[in-house]
């Protein structure tokens, strides 16, 4: 059965920390997203990756950085969190894009990140 | 830019009846894809259903299917014989051209015995 990890299901962090949220897929897919959730607002996309060592802004990025060093990682990075970040984090992957928008987005179970 | 807009935040509806959610988008592509998505309690998202932006016939899954307007731009999900079991939050969501899956807000259904 194919996955998409996320590393933790919940996380409480204090203001100013330094937080790494981590996303593991095992499915070879090339492009790899972070969402963040909130209620009201729905998913709204922070950063893509098309391939390794490739990111892309999203819509909501600031107050966030990613890494891409492996295939089937791609960590999302809070350089500095704070109380407004607290909200629900979900990776997705999906396979090459060139393959055509019908592909499927695989999601992970979502982190549940507390600033404090 | 697209947009995706789900006008009803929390839809109730008694076990065995019909519900339908609604959903409006927007874009200025012709080729797209629309999608339904199911989030229950235990929050993973398990896609329930998809249309294609150029079949004209509504896709069916089962007890869940689809009334796709492309002109009017709306994309309504429709569940037949509710069950305990379709409580969740559902999101319809776009992908175009671009490969991001843009998502509305979201709405809440809950089922009742």
């Amino acid at each position: 059965d194919v996955k998409v990890t996320q590393s933790s299901r919940y996380l409480v962090k204090r203001t100013g920390e330094k937080v790494f949220l981590e996303c593991v897929q095992d499915m070879d897919h090339e492009n790899m997203f972070w969402y963040r959730q909130d209620p009201g607002l729905g998913l709204r996309l922070i950063y893509f990756s098309y391939d390794v060592k490739m990111k892309e802004k999203g819509d909501i990025p600031e107050g966030y950085s990613v890494s891409r060093e492996k295939k089937e990682r791609f960590s999302l990075i809070l350089e500095s969190a704070s109380t407004n970040q607290t909200s629900m984090y979900l990776c997705a992957s999906s396979p090459n894009l060139h393959a055509g928008p019908n592909y499927g987005y695989t999601f992970g179970s979502g982190t549940r990140l507390t600033v404090v | 830019a697209q947009t995706v807009t789900q006008s009803q935040p929390e839809m109730s509806v008694q076990e065995a009846e019909t519900v339908t959610l609604s959903c409006t988008y927007d874009t200025s592509e012709s080729n797209y894809y629309l999608f339904w998505y199911k989030q229950p309690p235990s929050r993973q998202m398990i896609l329930v259903i998809r249309q294609e932006a150029y079949k004209q016939q509504n896709a069916t899954e089962n007890r869940f299917s689809v009334n796709f307007q492309k002109a009017a731009k709306s994309f309504s999900l429709k569940i037949s014989d509710s069950q305990l079991g379709d409580t969740a939050m559902y999101f319809c969501a776009f992908i175009g051209q671009g490969g991001k899956l843009i998502f509305g807000q979201g709405t809440e259904l809950s089922v009742k015995p």
